[in-house]
């Protein structure tokens, strides 16, 4: 069983639409939590991180960690076609060095006219 | 300021042969990890440097290695290839100097092997 289970998608919803992109964690030392997403033929860029349980919000992009139940989602509100891409949620312990990220393995997102 | 910077971005080897990719980080970066992102399993961490030492290492196998030189620009080097190690390379720089450190990464190296 892998550390971290993110659903594959594809989603694919409608312009103006709420989305949901969620991950499950086994490893309950992971303490540091992330968001990235990947546009066709480019490297991961970061979204959003966050470290306590609870919401984080950055305009269009609420992330949200419940440790209790090692599950954390990110939430795209008035989604675009532009957003369309690959998200990785990705997360790592609170010992050692930033660099050793455990990542999920992408839900690739579809957002259409 | 110019992001990390990978080559070559496309690669087509053999089984058997053995490769060398590159990565630069952005300046000021000390810090180097490569990941392998393949379809079925995602992106794996294979290793990081810092300051030409090999500070952390994933489960890959030892065909797997790398160096970093005295200005941070990291090679990633597989030898003896398999069909497996077909995927997308992709490098990552961090500047290492706050509590959390974002990384960034570069466009990858597509390898095919074969």
């Amino acid at each position: 069983q892998k550390e971290v289970e993110q659903d594959p998608g594809p989603l694919s919803v409608p312009e103006g639409a709420i989305v949901s992109l969620n991950c499950t964690y086994s490893n309950s030392a992971f303490q540091y939590f992330m968001w990235y997403r990947q546009y066709s033929r480019k490297g991961p860029e970061l979204l959003m991180y966050t470290y306590s349980s609870g919401n984080k919000e950055d305009g269009r992009f609420t992330a949200q960690v419940d440790k209790s139940s090692k599950y954390i989602s990110l939430f795209i509100r008035d989604s675009q076609p532009s957003d369309s891409a690959t998200y990785l949620c990705a997360m790592r312990t609170n010992t050692g060095t930033a660099s050793k990220l455990t990542f999920g393995t992408g839900t690739r997102l579809q957002v259409t006219l | 300021k110019a992001g990390v910077t990978q080559t070559p971005r496309y690669l087509i080897k053999t089984r058997g042969q053995q490769v060398t990719l590159s990565c630069s980080p952005i300046s000021g970066h000390r810090s180097v990890s490569w990941y392998q992102q393949t379809p079925g399993q995602g992106l794996q961490f294979l290793f990081e440097y810092f300051s030409e030492t090999q500070r952390n290492k994933g489960n890959f196998p030892g065909r797997f290695s790398g160096r970093q030189f005295s200005n941070s620009r990291s090679e990633m080097n597989v030898s003896t290839l398999e069909l497996g190690d077909s995927a997308l390379y992709l490098c990552a720089s961090n500047s290492q100097g706050a509590a959390y450190n974002e990384q960034f990464f570069g466009p990858g190296t597509r390898l095919t092997v074969l």
